[in-house]
């Protein structure tokens, strides 16, 4: 069974400072994690994936998570936030290489951006 | 190359109404899956085509049916509306086929209120 779970519903940074969302995960097979953002009134737009190459994984807009099996975590981070991260975040979790169906979304963490 | 196009993006039905939503994937990508996303259950699959075929189907009732023609596109229809059917619901497509969760490209969604 798989499940993911993200730990706060609503991060707020300053503009400029660090961004932390983070994700725990539970599988009992060796998982694809991933990170979407879904900016208001559009869809889902991957960010990162993790599928068991490098435990450390750059995204677009300079977000990147780190894969830890001894945490069951997936947390995701940007050095410097800038207003236009300011959406939800998605973490996901599946089986390897598995069909989509299998895909488990978390319930989402809203990032928002103080100037 | 033009994204996963879905259609109409709001719709306003009433009670016992039916709804029918269009996606168009990516030209190319024959694997379509569907989700809904709501405030309270967050983001759920429905189901998932490839080749004019379902694959897989959510943990949904009779009144969700969905379709895929030879060109790949797909529709999805909700009879008999309810007030819970109100929803953002979301396209995906994918090259690999079946669909698998690492590549997916997901539609700015169908937003349906059902008033």
């Amino acid at each position: 069974a798989q499940s993911v779970t993200q730990l706060d519903s609503h991060v707020s940074v300053s503009e400029g400072t660090p961004v932390l969302l983070r994700c725990n995960y539970s599988s009992s097979y060796s998982p694809s994690l991933f990170w979407y953002v879904q900016h208001p009134n559009k869809g889902l737009q991957l960010l990162l994936k993790y599928t068991s190459a490098a435990t450390l994984v750059k995204g677009i807009n300079g977000f990147e998570a780190e894969f830890k099996k001894s945490e069951t975590s997936f947390h995701l981070t940007k050095p410097s936030a800038h207003m236009s991260d300011a959406a939800e975040y998605f973490c996901v979790v599946s089986p390897l290489y598995s069909s989509a169906s299998k895909i488990i979304f978390g319930s989402g963490t809203r990032l928002s951006i103080r100037p | 190359k033009a994204g996963v196009t879905q259609t109409p993006r709001y719709l306003i039905k009433t009670r016992g109404q039916q709804v029918t939503l269009s996606c168009s994937p990516i030209s190319g990508h024959r694997s379509v899956s569907w989700y809904q996303q709501t405030p309270g259950q967050g983001l759920q699959f429905l189901f998932e085509y490839f080749s004019e075929t379902q694959r897989n189907k959510g943990n949904f009732p009779g009144r969700f049916s969905g379709r895929q023609f030879s060109n790949s596109r797909s529709e999805m229809n909700v009879s008999t509306l309810e007030l819970g059917d109100s929803a953002l619901y979301l396209c995906a497509s994918s090259p690999t086929t079946p669909a698998t969760n690492e590549k997916l490209f997901f539609g700015s969604g169908t937003q349906l209120s059902v008033l």
